[in-house]
């Protein structure tokens, strides 16, 4: 199956810095993106959908502007937190669309806030 | 609205022993889809299988197999001879919207340790 690879695995942050996720489709263009927030032991919950070139479109009670996403090309997708807390770690994972026939998942990224 | 209920929070088995996890779900749309994922506690998810609203059939692959009822809006998925390597969170999901097949509401997931 296609592979989407979703960088860093593990990221570390002080409070207050930003911390950016790619998320990269390896062997096909993916020109839609999706991207989920897990809480420990909870579910996956949809952030946003990435749309490559044009503004992403945000679920209700995420905030645009803390979570910025770019989808500037038809492989790459980023998702930055912007002036992490403590309450932003959680575990974030993408996943890319081929042509709407299936959606394959990155493989996740654990963000810790300290 | 759209919605999936995963009632069993956690299940507790034994090796060989057969399993089935439960997922009901809610959707005003006449075509939608639905998912099951395995997530091991590596994290990454695991796809298992797509269904459309349109095929009623149930599918077996290997161990697994899945029961689609749309009388009673239920998606079960069984583990026949469940192993060891099979203990992971396993998540039921539905599109979202229509024209949206891959933007999904996911259960609250059912955890499932199997003992040897």
């Amino acid at each position: 199956g296609a592979v989407v690879s979703q960088h860093p695995s593990r990221v570390i942050c002080k409070s207050g810095t930003s911390v950016k996720i790619e998320c990269r489709s390896l062997d096909f263009q993916a020109t839609t993106m999706f991207w989920y927030r897990q809480f420990p032991k909870q579910s996956l919950m949809l952030m946003a959908t990435s749309n490559e070139g044009s503004k992403a479109t945000y679920e209700q009670g995420v905030e645009k502007d803390k979570f910025l996403i770019n989808h500037a090309s038809l492989t790459l997708s980023t998702l930055t937190v912007t002036s992490a807390h403590p309450e932003d770690s959680s575990f974030y994972i993408c996943s890319a669309v081929d042509r709407d026939t299936e959606a394959f998942f990155g493989q996740g990224t654990r963000l810790t806030v300290v | 609205a759209q919605k999936v209920t995963q009632a069993q929070t956690e299940i507790s088995v034994v090796e060989k022993e057969d399993v089935t996890l439960d997922c009901v779900y809610e959707t005003r749309d006449t075509t939608y889809y639905l998912f099951w994922y395995k997530q091991p506690p590596s994290g990454e998810l695991v796809f298992l299988i797509r269904r459309n609203s349109f095929d009623e059939q149930n599918e077996i692959s290997g161990r697994y197999s899945w029961n689609f009822q749309k009388s009673t809006s239920s998606f079960n998925f069984t583990i026949t001879a469940s192993q060891v390597v099979d203990s992971a969170v396993y998540f039921c999901a539905l599109s979202a919207e229509f024209g949206a097949t891959n933007k999904l509401i996911f259960g609250t997931g059912t955890l499932l340790a199997v003992q040897p």
